[in-house]
């Protein structure tokens, strides 16, 4: 049964630059979060995608945008790249989104901004 | 908002030790609460939950924590670690919304 999963793991990008994080669920769940882990750490929400539209937002700025496909699959865009967007940038799924539950993690994808 | 403060940053303990890793979070309302721990080269994943009833949860590879109302706590327990707990271990906080609010982290170094 295949778990969530990330891609790319790792990404070196150059500040003012864009870029695409893909995540595909856990089999059999139907909503996406993304999270942003910066060194030393606790992750920080990003947003949740559910039926393909964006359900909660935390406190990050429109250069993050995302997109959930049909397949339940979705991507995560960060444009005009700043140093401070150097971190770990997890996904998670689970089946309906809402408080109580578990969610299931990806391993991460490394954006490194220099 | 609510936040999520973890009392330390790194826990240094011998095999067979006590462990307690304290939670605090900022929120007056219901809340659900969870442990998260991510073992070296693995992702984050769950330990426990704790959402309504005894306030006392038991969660994998005997691990507890309990939930005091008060004190705004979740504090996490284990009577006695293995080399094989250590990990960084996070504590996070939902309330009644979609997302988790994390706390910083705490990391757990067991010596054999």
């Amino acid at each position: 049964d295949a778990g969530v999963t990330q891609s790319p793991t790792h990404l070196i990008k150059t500040r003012g630059q864009q870029v695409t994080l893909r995540c595909s669920p856990k089999s059999g769940h139907d909503t996406v979060s993304w999270y942003q882990q910066a060194l030393g750490q606790g992750p920080q929400f990003i947003f949740q995608y559910y039926e393909e539209e964006e359900r909660q937002r935390g406190n990050f700025p429109d250069r993050f945008s995302g997109h959930q496909f049909p397949n339940y699959s979705s991507e995560l865009n960060v444009n005009a790249l700043l140093l401070g967007d150097s971190a770990l940038y997890l996904c998670a799924s689970s089946l309906s989104g809402v408080g109580n539950e578990k969610l299931f993690f990806g391993s991460g994808t490394q954006l490194s901004v220099l | 908002a609510q936040s999520v403060s973890q009392h330390n940053h790194h826990v240094i303990l011998s095999e067979a030790a006590s462990l307690e890793l304290g939670c605090n979070y900022s929120y007056g309302g219901t809340v659900n609460l969870f442990w998260y721990v991510q073992y070296p080269g693995q992702h984050l994943q769950l330990l426990l939950k704790y959402f309504s009833g005894d306030p006392l949860v038991k969660g994998i590879k005997g691990f507890e924590a309990e939930f005091i109302k008060s004190k705004f706590s979740f504090n996490l327990r284990k009577p006695s670690v293995q080399w094989s707990d250590t990990a960084e271990y996070f504590c996070a906080v939902n309330a009644n919304d979609y997302k988790l609010s994390f706390g910083a982290g705490t990391t757990v170094t067991v010596r054999a």
